[in-house]
């Protein structure tokens, strides 16, 4: 599979505990971020979004926290399985015309059995 | 409904030779998105094509260049290769409306000798 764990800093949690992955985003005028997960051999994967008209929103087992005031943005995933270890990645976008997005660099979750 | 599909999945090139990788969208999506992911720099984007026209464009050189059909399939076509070019292309669909919705390929991994 795609070794795109290379350089990137791990994050290494206990299976059954609660993760954090934090993400610094660069733009302040960023309007929409979106959280990534890749798993090797695979393209990333879509976790879950937040606009910035909102500072926490939760899906299945993660939540999203936004704080635009120090531009940051965390993934917290509850009850963490061995399913969920493969890098993840924050991205952000300023949804005006033309709008793409920019990914962080990655970060890796290895889940401990 | 078939997810995005992108061909060849493996290709090993010479330096100096042209390459040209195809991506095929999700059925009714309009837009597509080429990103080269490599350890060092991470995601980085090339760009995007809506309805056969390049809407937005990265920093690369115009060595990397794409296209789009009317049927929304995509090529992106690199000349010249370098060294450097090695690393694994992404291409991301969505219906258009803007970053939302993109959904990724699993990516086509190039090698550059």
């Amino acid at each position: 599979g795609e070794s795109v764990g290379l350089h990137l800093p791990t994050l290494s949690v206990q299976e059954g505990d609660n993760s954090i992955i934090n993400c610094a985003y660069s733009n302040s005028a960023s309007d929409y971020f979106i959280w990534y997960k890749q798993e090797s051999g695979k393209g990333p994967q879509f976790i879950i979004d937040i606009r910035s008209n909102m500072d926490k929103r939760q899906g299945q087992r993660v939540t999203v926290l936004l704080n635009k005031t120090v531009k940051h943005l965390s993934l917290q995933i509850a009850a963490t399985q061995p399913g969920d270890s493969a890098v993840y990645f924050c991205a952000e976008a300023y949804t005006g015309a033309n709008s793409k997005l920019t990914f962080g660099k990655g970060i890796t979750l290895s889940v401990r059995p | 409904k078939a997810g995005v599909t992108q061909t060849p999945r493996y290709l090993i090139k010479t330096r100096g030779q042209q390459v040209t990788l195809s991506c095929s969208p999700i059925s009714g999506h309009r837009s597509v998105s080429w990103y080269q992911q490599t350890p060092g720099q991470g995601l980085q984007f090339l760009f995007e094509y809506f309805s056969e026209t390049q809407r937005n464009k990265g920093n690369f050189p115009g060595r990397f260049s794409g296209r789009q059909f009317s049927n929304s399939r995509s090529e992106m076509n690199v000349s010249t290769l370098e060294l450097g070019d090695s690393a694994l292309y992404l291409c991301a669909s969505s219906t258009g409306q803007g970053v939302y919705g993109y959904t990724f390929g699993s990516g086509t991994r190039l090698t550059v000798v």
